[in-house]
């Protein structure tokens, strides 16, 4: 198993939907959890991160995080063109003396004007 | 501030030959990653340094891969004997690490280096 899972896509939504991206992970110890945006031939970049069971919200971003089914998943209100993206979930483990991120496959997302 | 840079941008090496990867992460950032990315797809972890020390090198594909950190700042991926299929995007990464902790931790990522091997 995987320690953090994607679906790969594409996902296609048309503008003005709701896109709903998921992600699941195989250590109960992870505590923190990543969404990065990475558009083709571009680097990752951050667009939220949790902590707590639930739900936070920026914009139209909202990241739900249940760490019982250890599951995290991000909405994106209101899709616009610009969001046409890979989107990559990250989950923080503890290794060694530290810790490390290990990152999903990514989910290509297609937002259709 | 400055971001994280990497250098060279762009390598053409012919298979067999070694070749010098640099991560110039942000300052005050104590840990550090490397990664690597094939076209069209996901991040493959390669290695993880926390300071100078590297807690994690299980992802280096092979002996021929190898890497350093020196003064908690710069690091260098090298690969020996290059082969085609190491063709790939290597991306770096930094972050605040345990200085910042566990909960706050955000990646900054390079822009990358393209390596291609003839």
């Amino acid at each position: 198993q995987k320690e953090v899972e994607q679906n790969s896509g594409p996902l296609s939504v048309p503008e003005g939907a709701i896109a709903s991206l998921n992600c699941t992970y195989s250590d109960r110890g992870s505590q923190s959890f990543f969404w990065y945006r990475q558009y083709s031939g571009k680097s990752p970049e951050l667009i939220m991160s949790i902590y707590s069971n639930g739900d936070k919200e920026d914009g139209r971003f909202t990241a739900q995080l249940n760490k019982a089914s250890q599951y995290v998943s991000l909405l994106i209100r209101d899709s616009q063109p610009s969001d046409s993206a890979t989107y990559l979930c990250a989950v923080n483990i503890l290794v060694g003396g530290g810790f490390k991120t290990i990152f999903g496959a990514g989910t290509r997302l297609f937002v259709k004007a | 501030g400055a971001g994280v840079s990497q250098s060279p941008s762009n390598k053409v090496t012919e298979k067999g030959k070694d070749v010098e990867l640099r991560c110039d992460p942000i300052s005050g950032h104590t840990a550090l990653y490397w990664y690597r990315q094939s076209l069209g797809q996901g991040l493959e972890f390669l290695i993880y340094f926390q300071g100078n020390s590297a807690p994690d090198k299980s992802g280096l594909p092979s002996d021929r891969f190898s890497a350093e950190r020196t003064g908690g700042s710069v690091s260098t991926l090298t690969i020996q004997r290059t082969q085609q299929e190491d063709s790939a995007v290597y991306l770096c990464a930094s972050s605040l690490g345990l200085a910042g902790g566990l909960f706050t931790d955000t990646q900054y990522f390079g822009p990358g280096t393209r390596l291609t091997v003839l």
